[in-house]
């Protein structure tokens, strides 16, 4: 009964190949975020969204772009992957902006070879 | 450069011990969130404190975020092997666009 579920859980691509990782949310929650979790960095902000079709950059989006067709998807796609972007990507969801706690998936383990 | 820097990074105790993890800035955030993160997991939130000063309990965690809302500090008495995990303080800054920021964690081994 998770509220926020990604997909895949874990993959493996090659460099330069296209890659993209859902989220899926059932809390009918306006804003939605990728973040990647790096050791040492915590987690940093790839990509937001604060209703269907509106998204922003967050402070690493270089080489990722975002889509946000429904409520309940947030799509993240590298666009072409490199080696940096070998990482374990989270998605969260709010139901307020710039306040209150977020919920995360599980998380997606990428690694680009 | 970090936003929000915790320290210790790393900390390896024996149970029944006492800790202090601290989350610091320069910045002053509207509130503060502490969350705790198991292996293949995503964090979960623990606590959030908006007010300077402010301290909650949460069974043997107590949460205090600083009189000038820049600092906070996780204390946790008694340590459980229970509590073994990766510990991450995050805020919404207050100037700017609010967005959650993340300290990079401390990672808290308790052993029996």
């Amino acid at each position: 009964d998770a509220g926020i579920t990604q997909s895949p859980r874990h993959k493996v691509t090659e460099t330069g190949t296209p890659v993209t990782l859902r989220c899926h949310q059932t809390e009918n929650h306006r804003y939605m975020y990728w973040y990647r979790q790096d050791p040492g960095h915590g987690l940093r902000l790839i990509h937001y969204s604060y209703g269907v079709k509106d998204t922003d950059k967050g402070e690493v989006s270089d080489g990722y772009s975002v889509s946000r067709s429904k409520t309940e998807d947030f799509l993240l796609t590298l666009e072409s992957a490199t080696s940096s972007q070998t990482s374990v990507y989270f998605c969260a969801i709010s139901d307020q902006w710039g306040s209150g706690g977020y919920t995360f998936g599980s998380g997606t383990r990428l690694t680009v070879v | 450069t970090q936003l929000l820097e915790q320290s210790p990074q790393f900390l390896s105790i024996q149970e029944g011990e006492n800790l202090t993890v601290y989350c610091n800035s320069s910045s002053v955030f509207s509130s503060l969130q502490w969350y705790r993160q198991e292996p293949g997991e995503g964090p979960v939130l623990l606590v959030t404190v908006v007010t300077g000063g402010e301290v909650k309990k949460l069974k043997r965690l107590t949460f205090q975020f600083g009189d000038a809302r820049k600092d906070s500090s996780l204390h946790i008495t008694a340590a459980q092997p229970g509590d073994t995990g990766l510990y991450l303080c995050a805020g919404h800054v207050i100037q700017g666009a609010q967005k959650l920021v993340f300290g990079q964690g401390t990672r808290l081994t308790i052993n029996p």
